[in-house]
Formats: structure tokens, sequence, C-alpha cells
């Protein structure tokens, strides 16, 4: 079984719409996460989520919204889609914060804005 | 959080040890350094952690100097299947951001 799922693994859709990728993880985390990995390959966090509650808020667009409807899962809906937010996203879960946290990825969901 | 300074890319034959270098020389007294590793097309996978004390796991060592201001991810016999950008990350103890640099692209070669 898959630790980290993320749906759809490619999302091609034109500028304006509004899209949303979920992430599921089985493992009983109560972290998790979503990064953002642009053209240049840098990885950069956007959100993360303890127990449902918003802990990390980077700066993003507010176009970008996440949902964590239980511990399991963490949704991130984008409205007005751009150009610019073609990218990998990446979701992630971990079991504990501090010192010995291991992040867990899914394999990405790759978004193309035309 | 520290800064970590590592090579663009790096060659490797195949079944020799891979030594992959970081340099963080900032890095605070409780800071702990991770390293990951992000294989073409999938999402990072963590490898191995430490503070002070040279660690190793099934997948890798991890070698801190002294002043730890630097460390050397050692995979002791590449194969194929470790081309990956490798990632060296140093982190406060409660946690935070995992924020990722440039990264290491190893090429494991036949």
């Amino acid at each position: 079984d898959t630790a980290v799922s993320q749906t759809p693994k490619y999302l091609v859709t034109q500028m304006g719409n509004d899209k949303s990728i979920k992430c599921e993880q089985n493992l009983g985390h109560d972290t998790m996460y979503w990064y953002k990995q642009d053209s240049k390959k840098f990885l950069k966090i956007m959100f993360s989520y303890n127990n449902k509650e918003l802990i990390i808020n980077e700066t993003v667009p507010n176009r970008f919204s996440p949902k964590s409807p239980d511990k399991a899962h963490l949704n991130l809906h984008i409205n007005s889609l751009e150009l610019g937010d073609s990218a990998v996203y990446f979701c992630a879960s971990s079991s504990r914060q501090g010192a010995n946290e291991k992040l867990f990825f899914g394999s990405g969901t790759q978004l193309s804005v035309l | 959080d520290a800064k970590t300074t590592q090579p663009t890319s790096m060659d490797c034959a195949e079944g020799r040890a891979a030594n992959l270098p970081c340099n963080h020389s900032t890095i605070s007294g409780n800071e702990y350094v991770y390293w990951y590793r992000q294989i073409h097309s999938q999402g990072p996978q963590y490898i191995i952690h430490g503070l002070k004390n040279n660690e190793t796991n099934e997948m890798a060592s991890l070698i801190i100097t002294e002043d730890r201001k630097s460390s050397t991810l050692i995979l002791p016999h590449a194969t194929l299947r470790d081309t990956a950008v490798y990632y060296c990350i140093v982190r406060p103890p409660q946690g935070g951001k995992l924020i990722f640099g440039q990264g290491t692209e190893l090429s494991v070669k036949p």
C-alpha cells in the first residue's frame, strides 16, 4: 500500500480555472505538508497541518487554500490558476515534530497551466 | 536555519562508495544534519540524520566532523538506482520547516 498518495498525478488546465489536488496518508501521522517544486527544481514548503490545525503558512497567494478534513487527508485547492502555478506539488506527512521527525513524501502532482 | 553548501554534481562508479560532502559552517550547537534524496520523478526520500556522532543505517552512513562544520554522506556500494539529487539540510531540534537547497546531483555510472 502506498504510504502517501496524491491524486491526480498529472493535471493540465487552463488559466483562470479552479482545481484541487488530494492527498491521503495511511501511516497514522499527525502532521502533513504541501511542498512546491518549480521548474528550477527548488523545493519550497507551502503549508503544514498538525492534527487538522494549520501550523505553517509560507508566503503563498491566498488563491491557494489547504483543507484538512481529518488527520489522514490534506487537500490543496487552487483558485484562478495562473501560468506561474505550473510546478510539481508534493504532499508529505510525518509522525511527530522535533529532532527525529522524518518526512514521507508522495510521488507528486505535476500541474501544467496553459 | 543554518545554510548548507554542496557540490552541484558528482559522478560515482557502480559498486564503489559514493561520498557526498556538505558544508554547514554556521550550524548551531543543537541543530541536526539531515539527508534526503530525490530520484527522478519521485518525491524526496529520507536517508539519515545526526547531531554529533556518526550514524549508520541500512541506506547510508553519516560522518559529522568534530567541529560539526561539515559532514559526509556515504553510500557504501553505489548502484545505478542511487542516481538522484541528494539534499543536506540543517534543522533545529524543535523541528519546523524542512528547507531544501540545491542539492548534489549524483550520477552512478556502470
